[in-house]
């Protein structure tokens, strides 16, 4: 059973271009979680998906970002226009159900460089 | 205002030793609180976990505590490995996410 596949895992970017960042949940979960990590600091909750739905985000800043998780394929997370600000380590997490009394599985992330 | 802190970052312990992580919460009204342990440039991984209706979850050498009316866990890990140094995050369930405190880097010397 293979866990959350994040990619890419390093991902460069001139400022002012889209970053497409893409999570694979692991086989049987239904529930995503983007998560940002800036330098030296722990983990911010971004956003909470369901298939087809935003449930949470509340963490999500307003403009620029965005997600989504498809009935087919990955959960995108999506930045455009990016900044030197947004520089980062961004992991997905997936739950079979909610995370009510249970763990989230992290993927190996993807960290984001904007130059 | 942070609601999970970590207010050490970083403990160094001799092999062998024990190795006593704190963390302290504001929101009493989330009842399941979980600890992750993070290698660098790889995800963090759930490590153990421990619910309100408890005060004690032990995994091996992996011990969580928790003292509500202190708002305070903490994860003890004894005997220390080099292998455990990492960095440790605690997290407070809060619904549909998970709340985070700062982290502690553990340095395990052999």
């Amino acid at each position: 059973n293979a866990g959350v596949m994040q990619n890419p895992r390093h991902l460069v970017r001139r400022r002012g271009q889209e970053a497409r960042l893409r999570c694979s949940p692991m086989k049987g979960h239904s529930h995503v979680y983007w998560y940002r990590q800036l330098p030296e600091e722990g983990l911010k909750f971004m956003v909470y998906l369901q298939k087809e739905n935003i449930i949470d985000e509340s963490g999500m800043p307003k403009e620029r970002f965005s997600a989504e998780f498809p009935k087919e394929g990955p959960s995108i997370l999506r930045i455009q226009q990016v900044v030197r600000g947004d520089s980062a380590a961004y992991f997905c997490a997936s739950s079979p159900s909610g995370t009510r009394n249970t763990e989230a599985f992290f993927g190996q992330g993807t960290r984001l460089t904007v130059v | 205002d942070q609601q999970v802190k970590q207010n050490s970052p970083s403990l160094s312990v001799q092999e062998g030793r024990i190795s006593i992580l704190n963390c302290d919460y504001t929101n009493s009204m989330f009842d399941y609180f979980l600890w992750y342990k993070k290698y660098p440039a790889e995800g963090p991984t759930f490590l153990i976990s421990i619910s309100s209706i408890k005060d004690k979850n032990e995994d091996g050498r992996f011990t969580v505590f928790l003292n509500k009316s202190a708002k305070h866990l903490s994860l003890h890990i004894v005997p220390s490995q080099p292998g455990d140094s990492a960095v440790y995050f605690c997290a407070e369930n809060a619904g549909n996410m998970l709340t985070f405190g700062g982290g502690t880097r553990l340095m395990v010397k052999p």
